[in-house]
């Protein structure tokens, strides 16, 4: 249990179809991230948010969305998936915006049919 | 921008020590090394900053070498229990001014008894 969860553990979901992954830190920690992780690729940085505030959108696709509606969670909303998308979703969370450690979540492994 | 890390995949047998390198082309802020066994979220082992300041878990050591940008991870009398994939993470200012932390491909570490 590493204070990150997130939610849901599985999906699979049809290309039209809209979904949303959430993640939740119980940790008082005021930044937050989205990585992809498929296999045989390293962990790929998609979104940060520091206080709120995204700080970071590393050329991710408009068909992901995030929302950080408050320090202790954070949301990817997915819409018009392509297959390729197909990968597990992992969330961290630090705090501070620099050097400290971050905490994982355990993942939403997402199929795109 | 993702730093190198080599090698690939090591396999020991009990009681082995193995290295894990880590390099980047950038000017770093500070270095991150983590470790991920099957179905389970990444989890943290250490990081060394700039200036020679590091924070991680007793039994783990590595070093840092700012002048070359690289990293080593050290694993001393190997145990069954260090088997996982090692992923080194590399942390830069970007160019908007955030702190932007990358991740290799990983390390495949297999323990045997």
């Amino acid at each position: 249990e590493t204070g990150v969860t997130q939610t849901p553990r599985h999906l699979v979901m049809g290309m039209t179809n809209k979904k949303s992954l959430k993640c939740e830190q119980h940790l008082g920690h005021n930044a937050m991230y989205w990585y992809k992780q498929s296999a045989k690729k390293p962990l790929e940085l998609m979104f940060v948010y520091s206080l709120e505030e995204r700080v970071e959108n590393n050329s991710v696709p408009s068909r992901f969305s995030p929302e950080c509606p408050n320090s202790s969670h954070l949301f990817l909303h997915l819409h018009t998936l392509q297959p390729e998308d197909s990968a597990l979703y992992l969330c961290a969370s630090r705090w501070g915006r620099r050097a400290g450690e971050l905490f994982f979540g355990e993942g939403s492994r997402l199929t795109v049919l | 921008q993702q730093p190198v890390q080599s090698p690939q995949a090591v396999i020991l047998r009990e009681g082995e020590d193995a290295v894990i390198n880590c390099s980047s082309s950038k000017a770093l802020y500070s270095v991150h090394w983590y470790r991920q066994k099957h179905g389970e979220a990444p989890v943290f082992l250490m990081i060394l900053l700039k200036g020679g300041e590091q924070k991680g878990h007793e039994k783990i050591s590595a070093s840092f070498n700012e002048k070359k940008q690289q990293s080593s991870l050290y694993l001393t009398a190997s145990q069954l229990s260090y088997s996982g994939t090692y992923f080194c993470g590399t942390e830069i200012v970007s160019g908007a001014g955030s702190y932007q932390l990358t991740f290799g491909k990983g390390t495949k570490l297999s323990v045997i008894p």
